[in-house]
């Protein structure tokens, strides 16, 4: 069965923390993402990664970076949490386009920042 | 752009109640279209797709059809139960594009009383 697999279900940090979200894949897909989920805004793409050490920038990066060290680990980091970041974040991931088939999810972390 | 537009909820629904959720889609490319449901406290997951244009989708009694001409995806169930009390997300990808982003719609939320 395949997995996208995020580290924590739910978080609690305090604001100016620096926190790791993390998510790993064992499908060997090419294409990771992580999304944030709030009411009324629905998905909102924050960063992707096409392939290791390589990222890209998606609607909303301000107050996040990323790291993609190896193809099946993706992290998310908050340098300096804030109480605006508290939010459900989604990792997700892809085979390359041609491969014409849906994105994985995992199964969410709630982050609370206090 | 790439875009999706999903009616606003939350539908409220008796069981054995016939459900529609539409969905419009604007598209550069040749876009595979998707549905998604997330359950309380969980991740997404995938409902149903159709890669191409009169493709149906269909899965748990859900059904959706893709349509060029009106550039819809709109998602059906003739008798929903409680459990399909859940968020729905429509959604794209399109191979004729360079990235491989996937594009939600802001999702639906579903409540179906018994």
């Amino acid at each position: 069965d395949v997995k996208v697999t995020q580290s924590s279900r739910y978080l609690v940090k305090r604001t100016g923390e620096k926190v790791f979200l993390e998510c790993v894949q064992d499908m060997d897909h090419e294409n990771m993402f992580w999304y944030r989920q709030d009411p009324g805004l629905g998905l909102r793409l924050i960063y992707f990664s096409y392939d290791v050490k390589m990222k890209e920038k998606g609607d909303i990066p301000e107050g996040y970076s990323v790291s993609r060290e190896k193809k099946e680990r993706f992290s998310l980091i908050l340098e300096s949490a804030s109480t605006n970041q508290t939010s459900m974040y989604l990792c997700a991931s892809t085979p390359p386009r041609l491969a014409n088939t849906e994105a994985f999810f995992g199964q969410g972390t709630r982050l609370t920042v206090v | 752009g790439n875009s999706v537009t999903q009616m606003e909820g939350p539908v409220t629904l008796s069981e054995e109640a016939f459900l529609t959720i539409n969905c419009t889609y604007t598209a550069t490319g040749y876009p595979s279209l998707f549905w998604y449901v997330q359950y309380p406290g969980e991740g997404l997951q995938l409902l149903l797709k159709a890669t191409k244009a009169d493709d149906k989708g269909s899965n748990k009694g859900f059904e959706a059809t893709y349509r060029k001409e009106t550039t819809s995806f709109h998602l059906e169930k003739g008798s929903v139960q409680v459990s399909d009390s859940a968020v729905y997300f429509c959604a794209l990808s399109d191979r004729g594009n360079r990235d491989d982003k996937i594009i939600f719609g802001k999702g639906t939320r579903l409540h179906i009383l018994p």
